[in-house]
């Protein structure tokens, strides 16, 4: 089984939906990052948490909210879905002795109509 | 300006080609440099990872790093059709900031049997 998943992998919402994205890993890590990926500008962090009661915004958190349920899960939530938002999310984990080894999901493409 | 630069490519090369992608970034207080490797619809993988100046090798890879003119360079030797994919650079500041990663816009490499 995959070490960090994520659901869903495809969705299609509408402007102004609230959408949740969800994160998982077993890698027993304490940090955990979710980022946005646009053709032409790679990755761009959103939100990281170095653990449970450690959030924190990255480059581009406007329109976004985390969740850190528990050490294993970190949920991503768009509260009013815009188009612009339209994306590949990723979510990432590492060690915090070796963060500059992140390990990614596979992916969540979204699309905002 | 975005404060790591990646020429996006795309680049296509002939299989057995030394390949060089390059990244410029203008904080000078990045000490980490790293190199993800992503393959189509996968999460990126870290392939290479230097601290500080310096050159580092693994196989047909070479990682280069001048701290001096700001520069981040990798090297693939006699590429192959495997290695078709897109790679990011990364970097980060260690320190209080350490895993908070800095990503180039990725550069997607082809290489043609």
């Amino acid at each position: 089984d995959a070490d960090v998943t994520q659901t869903p992998r495809n969705r299609i919402t509408k402007t102004g939906k609230r959408i949740m994205l969800e994160c998982s890993q077993t890698k027993g890590h304490d940090r955990m990052y979710w980022y946005r990926q646009d053709p032409g500008l790679g990755l761009q962090l959103i939100y990281y948490s170095f653990d449970v009661k450690d959030i924190n915004k990255g480059e581009i958190s406007d329109g976004y909210s985390v969740s850190r349920q528990a050490q294993a899960k970190f949920s991503l939530s768009l509260e009013s879905a815009i188009p612009n938002q339209t994306a590949l999310y990723f979510c990432a984990t590492s060690d915090p002795r070796a963060s500059e080894t992140q390990y990614f999901g596979p992916g969540t493409r979204l699309l905002v109509l | 300006q975005k404060e790591v630069e990646q020429d996006p490519g795309p680049l296509s090369v002939p299989e057995g080609a030394i390949v060089s992608l390059n990244c410029t970034y203008s904080n000078s207080a990045f000490q980490y440099f790293m190199w993800y490797r992503q393959y189509s619809r996968k999460g990126p993988e870290l392939l290479m990872y230097t601290y500080s100046s310096g050159n580092k090798e693994d196989g047909r890879f070479t990682a280069q790093v001048d701290k001096s003119s700001k520069y981040i360079s990798l090297f693939i030797r006699d590429s192959q059709p495997s290695d078709s994919a897109t790679y990011l650079c990364a970097t980060n500041a260690g320190g209080t900031s350490y895993g908070k990663l800095t990503f180039g816009q990725g550069t997607i490499l082809t290489v043609h049997p």
